[in-house]
């Protein structure tokens, strides 16, 4: 079975220093990997994807995340936080085999402090 | 501007009341999926549908219906069945392998 699994279920960083929040996947094909953010009260917005291309992939917000099959892992990361990264970040599966089906993480909590 | 509507934002309730929340893409996506996420919680999957007239239980269908008439539709009826609906309802869809892209969601409120 297929699954997404997010160490974190909340991180609280200061600002200016680096992120981490950490996802780990289960899969016996190669899947695409998401990363999306959920502000407060609003839908998801896509941060970065990985689809079997280049390992380290580059996202918007200055945002990172580098897909090591060795480990399963699809950890995101940003070198400096910013007040506005304060949000709700979930890890997504699409698995391959086009079964319709995301897979989502349970999400980290992203805070961060001034 | 290409994207997912959902509508309305926020719907109220009343106990015994069928609701249909509202989901429209121009993304030509073959795939949309209807998620409900409770407060500090993740996704999770009611229906979601591949193709049109084609539609597949989620995680939490019970007391949920949903149609795929047409491609760029795919409305959500919470039915009264459904004895705790009060949750934060995201419509997505996707093409296979593609980005997934969501709606900005819709509250449902029981009163």
């Amino acid at each position: 079975a297929q699954s997404v699994t997010q160490l974190d279920s909340h991180v609280s960083v200061s600002e200016g220093t680096p992120v981490l929040l950490r996802c780990n996947y289960s899969s016996s094909y190669s899947p695409s990997l998401f990363w999306y953010v959920q502000h407060p009260n609003k839908g998801l917005q896509l941060l970065l994807k990985y689809t079997s291309a280049a390992t380290l992939v580059k996202g918007i917000n200055g945002f990172e995340a580098e897909f090591k099959k060795s480990e399963t892992s699809f950890h995101l990361t940003k070198p400096s936080a910013h007040m506005s990264d304060a949000a709700e970040y979930f890890c997504v599966v699409y698995p391959s085999g086009n079964t319709g089906k995301l897979i989502f993480g349970q999400g980290t909590t992203l805070q961060v402090k001034p | 501007d290409g994207g997912i509507t959902q509508s309305p934002k926020y719907l109220f309730r009343k106990e015994g009341q069928n609701v249909t929340l509202s989901c429209e893409q121009n993304l030509n996506h073959d795939a949309m999926y209807w998620y409900r996420q409770d407060p500090g919680q993740g996704l999770r999957l009611i229906y979601y549908s591949q193709i049109v007239n084609d539609f597949q239980k989620g995680d939490i269908a019970e007391g949920y219906s949903v149609s795929r008439e047409k491609k760029e539709s795919f409305p959500l009826t919470v039915t009264s069945a459904q004895k705790n609906p009060t949750a934060f309802y995201l419509c997505a869809s996707s093409t296979s392998g593609n980005t997934i892209y969501f709606g900005e969601g819709s509250w449902l409120t029981v009163v």
